[in-house]
């Protein structure tokens, strides 16, 4: 099954926001409301920012938020700060119970 | 606080197998709330969906990789294991494991660091 499709950079200024899609299909972000987000720092390992489409794991700030419509995941982040800046994918399980990811996404603070 | 650590060899040659284990620690592997997973990341590319195992035995293996992966559990030692059979150069990666939410809920909430494994003669 192909990775899901995210666009692979965007950018935004301190303060502003940002949303960075995830598009998949009927088979898995269409099929369900499991879609998650992961924060990549360099050299660290990925860490969930969002689950079950829009929930936020205890300690990650409201600035961040999920949304989903048909097969496409959405991720916002409003208020950037500089700590931010990373690399972001999201995940989606499979009608064949697997577990699918984008291609990642790299976000730039200017 | 539970932790996560993978172990194993960082070089396997071509056509052998990739063995990785990951010893938790600070909590039980045997919960009912949690699978237990590999993940990869080729250098500078995405995130790739090994496979899961509960403490019962349960498995899911990625479509893409089923027929080379093995992940098997040993509560005794409160260890899970990877066995990836005949690599080659496209295996190498960074291989994490992670604890990933049990009862339909599929997303990842604790990760080891990561053990770069090069596949390399």
């Amino acid at each position: 099954q192909s990775a899901l499709t995210q666009p692979p950079s965007v950018s935004g200024s301190l303060g502003q926001s940002v949303t960075i899609s995830c598009t998949g299909t009927i088979s898995d972000i269409g099929s369900n409301n499991v879609v998650s987000w992961y924060q990549q720092a360099p050299g660290t390992a990925p860490k969930v920012i969002i689950y079950e489409v829009n929930n936020r794991p205890s300690g990650v700030p409201d600035r961040f938020s999920g949304s989903k419509s048909g097969n496409t995941a959405s991720l916002t982040i409003s208020g950037l700060q500089a700590e931010d800046e990373a690399d972001y994918f999201c995940g989606s399980r499979t009608g064949d119970s697997t577990l699918i990811f984008g291609g990642g996404t790299k976000l730039t603070v200017l | 606080q539970m932790q996560m650590q993978e172990s194993g060899p960082g070089l396997v040659k071509p056509s052998e197998t990739l063995s990785l284990t990951c010893t938790v620690s600070g909590g039980s592997i045997r919960s009912d709330n949690y699978w237990w997973g590999w993940i990869r990341q080729s250098p500078g590319k995405g995130l790739e969906w090994i496979g899961i195992v509960f403490y019962s035995g349960s498995i899911y293996y990625s479509t893409s990789l089923r027929g080379r992966v093995t992940i098997s559990v040993d509560t005794s030692k409160n260890q899970f294991s990877l066995k990836l059979t005949s690599v080659t150069a496209a295996d190498t990666a960074v291989y994490y494991c992670a604890r990933q939410f049990a009862y339909g809920k599929w997303y990842l909430d604790l990760w080891g660091r990561g053990a770069l494994v090069t596949v390399s003669s």
